[in-house]
């Protein structure tokens, strides 16, 4: 059974102390990861689609990647504004014919000042 | 540019009272349309999903159903609400590419109170 787990649950921070927050995924064949930023009481904001294992991705502080059983999401000089939860999700090749996306249940962020 | 809405953002209802959750996107044509439920510390869950017009698949046995009623329109129903439908709910869409890889994009959500 195609599975996403995320750590850790919550990660508090401060505003310029670098970190990472892992998902490690179980899947038969990856056909895409994806990563996802999510406000309080809003719906979840793409960020990132990683394919195939040595895969990176980049986006201002964010920078996401793959290996072949987790990715990692590294938050570089992170500041306030990056507080959110981060989701991870993962699609497998026999997910059938539409975009079925496994979720973990998240990693919530914290920056202070 | 494509862009999704969702209604209503916030709904109390009391337990046995029945519920309309409506979804539209604008900016993009025969999309896949999706109804996923998220609750405190937990994964978002897959509830229902649509490759056309009238065309619907549950993931999960429950009290709600769904429609299509139109290419970009998603609708979530329930005839009786139950106390555990509460919960935050979020209508997605993607592409209807060949290879069906790519990236969901989600609605603002719908916070559902059952009293």
């Amino acid at each position: 059974e195609d599975q996403v787990t995320q750590s850790p649950e919550a990660l508090r921070l401060q505003e310029g102390e670098s970190s990472s927050l892992n998902c490690s995924y179980t899947v038969s064949g990856l056909r895409g990861l994806f990563w996802y930023r999510q406000d309080p009481g809003k719906g979840p904001e793409f960020l990132f689609t990683l394919y195939s294992a040595g895969e990176e991705k980049e986006k201002e502080r964010l920078k996401a990647t793959l290996t072949k059983k987790e990715s990692f999401l590294h938050i570089t000089a992170p500041k306030p504004e990056d507080s959110a939860t981060y989701l991870c999700a993962v699609q497998g090749l026999f997910s059938g014919g539409y975009n079925k996306l496994i979720f973990g249940a998240g990693t919530r962020l914290a920056v202070h000042p | 540019s494509q862009t999704i809405h969702q209604w209503p953002a916030t709904l109390v209802q009391p337990v046995g009272s029945p519920l309309s959750l409506e979804c539209t996107v604008e900016g993009t044509s025969n999309p896949n349309l999706y109804w996923y439920r998220q609750a405190a510390g937990r994964g978002l869950q897959l509830l229902f999903y649509s490759v056309g017009i009238g065309q619907i698949s549950s993931e999960v046995p429950q009290n709600l159903s769904a429609s299509r009623p139109q290419d970009r329109q998603f609708i979530l129903s329930s005839k009786k609400l139950l106390l555990s439908d509460s919960g935050f709910y979020l209508c997605a869409w993607s592409e209807d590419r060949i290879t069906n890889t790519g990236e969901l994009f989600f609605g603002e959500g719908s916070r559902l109170t059952v009293l």
